[in-house]
């Protein structure tokens, strides 16, 4: 089945490391973004990448760094830069070129927590 | 002004009634509206989207839309317990960015 695939599902992290979300997407869609989701925020959007080897800030980038090596592959990486990592991560894919054409697919989401 | 907004909620309903969830957003030139459903702890998924103005229905779910007063709703008729959830809208501002409101809690009592 084609879908979005995202691990670890549950992560703990001691302040001062960083940690790698993976997100893997077997849809053939060439745009990827990440989310974070806080309790009684909406999604604010991270990074985001509409094709191979290239990607853009989102609005709460700092902190946060990515990689678009192949198509299918968007891992995000939470840098002890980032002052308050806890949250809900969310990896989402669109067939269309940009946020706003065509619908969001999402992964079933990794959850940060920092101790 | 947020962007996009919605009442937190929650938002209680009996089974069987129609449940209306509402959203305004600031941006004049939006042209692009969707409204996700999220179980508590899973991700969202797309359930509506609505591009002009007036009504599009798709099985329970009917969604409106009205960009002079900046404002889209959805109505879910003959409301399950199933419907549980928060509907998230979104809205796209200028080009290139969606922009999400904070979400709305449903409750659906049997």
């Amino acid at each position: 089945d084609g879908g979005i695939t995202q691990s670890p599902k549950y992560l703990f992290r001691k302040e001062g490391q960083n940690v790698t979300l993976s997100c893997e997407q077997n849809l053939n869609h060439d745009a990827m973004y990440w989310y974070r989701q806080d309790p009684g925020q909406g999604l604010r959007l991270i990074y985001y990448s509409q094709i191979v080897n290239d990607f853009q800030k989102g609005d709460i980038a700092e902190g946060y760094s990515v990689s678009r090596e192949k198509k299918e592959s968007f891992p995000l990486t939470v840098t002890s830069a980032q002052k308050n990592p806890t949250a809900f991560y969310l990896c989402a894919s669109t067939s269309g070129p940009r946020p706003n054409t065509g619908e969001l697919f999402f992964g079933e989401g990794s959850r940060l927590t920092v101790l | 002004q947020k962007e996009v907004e919605q009442n937190s909620g929650p938002l209680s309903v009996p089974e069987g009634a129609i449940a209306s969830l509402n959203c305004t957003y600031s941006d004049r030139g939006s042209q692009s509206f969707f409204w996700y459903r999220q179980y508590s702890g899973k991700s969202p998924e797309l359930i509506m989207s609505i591009y002009s103005n007036g009504d599009k229905e798709d099985g329970r779910f009917t969604a409106q839309l009205n960009k002079a007063s900046q404002y889209v709703s959805l109505l879910i008729r003959d409301s399950q317990p199933s419907d549980s959830a928060t509907y998230l809208c979104a809205v796209t501002l200028g080009f290139q960015k969606l922009v999400f409101g904070t979400g709305t809690r449903l409750l659906v009592s049997p």
